[in-house]
């Protein structure tokens, strides 16, 4: 099973709501990330999540709030958004490498169509 | 910095055509992997396949399989008999390694180059 769940798959939120997307995965994974995709652009990471500890935070504004509950959930919590926060937000993951030399998958769900309006 | 380059934003074929995409990077590492994903208007990002750097032969998957030249750092995608479900944006990934950090890995895309398979 290399699935990655995320819901929901379309969400309207206006700029002063707060909302959540949710992200599952069941196959054991111990490494999980969020990633940004505009109209027309390659994925870009937001957060990475290694041993459900935040790892990387690039630089992504605060209104944008991941949590990992455990080790097969990460959530990332939506406040206060602008319209220019509309994209397609798509989770993934992937075994933790033991060693820099070693490489492995990236599996993607999804992903959830963002809009701010 | 790694980088990541596709040259074709657009490609057209007909179906059951051979078609390749390029890619190109750049790298100081020596160990490292390389992926080409598919993303159908579906959005989901799906893996086609893998190469990892340190083996000289060039992976294959079904209609799929790469020209893999370490030297050249060029990474080219060839899908042969191509099915009008192979439409769909593909991006070229290169694998960062970030050693600060245990077990944290970076994909660094390409911009895509953006198929079309016509009947």
């Amino acid at each position: 099973d290399t699935e990655v769940t995320q819901t929901p798959k379309h969400l309207v939120m206006g700029m002063t709501n707060k909302k959540s997307l949710k992200c599952e995965q069941h196959m054991g994974h111990r490494a999980m990330y969020w990633y940004k995709q505009k109209a027309k652009k390659p994925p870009e990471l937001m957060f990475v999540y290694s041993y459900e500890k935040l790892s990387i935070n690039e630089s992504v504004p605060s209104r944008f709030s991941p949590e990992c509950p455990n080790s097969s959930l990460l959530n990332l919590h939506l406040h206060a958004l602008q319209p220019e926060d509309s994209a397609l937000y798509l989770c993934a993951s992937s075994q933790v490498l033991r060693s820099p030399s070693e490489g492995n998958t990236i599996y993607f769900g999804e992903g959830s169509w963002l809009t701010v309006v | 910095a790694q980088t990541v380059t596709q040259s074709q934003p657009e490609m057209s074929v007909q179906e059951a055509e051979t078609v390749t995409l390029s890619c190109t990077y750049d790298t100081s590492e020596s160990n490292y992997y390389l992926f080409w994903y598919k993303q159908p208007p579906s959005r989901q990002m799906i893996l086609v396949i893998r190469q990892e750097a340190y083996k000289q032969q060039n992976a294959t998957e079904n209609r799929f399989s790469v020209n893999f030249q370490k030297a050249a750092k060029s990474f080219s995608l060839k899908i042969s008999d191509s099915q009008l479900g192979d439409t769909a944006m593909y991006f070229c990934a290169f694998m960062k390694h970030l050693y600060s950090i245990q077990g944290a890995q970076k994909l660094v895309f390409g911009q895509g180059t953006r198929l079309t398979i016509n009947p």
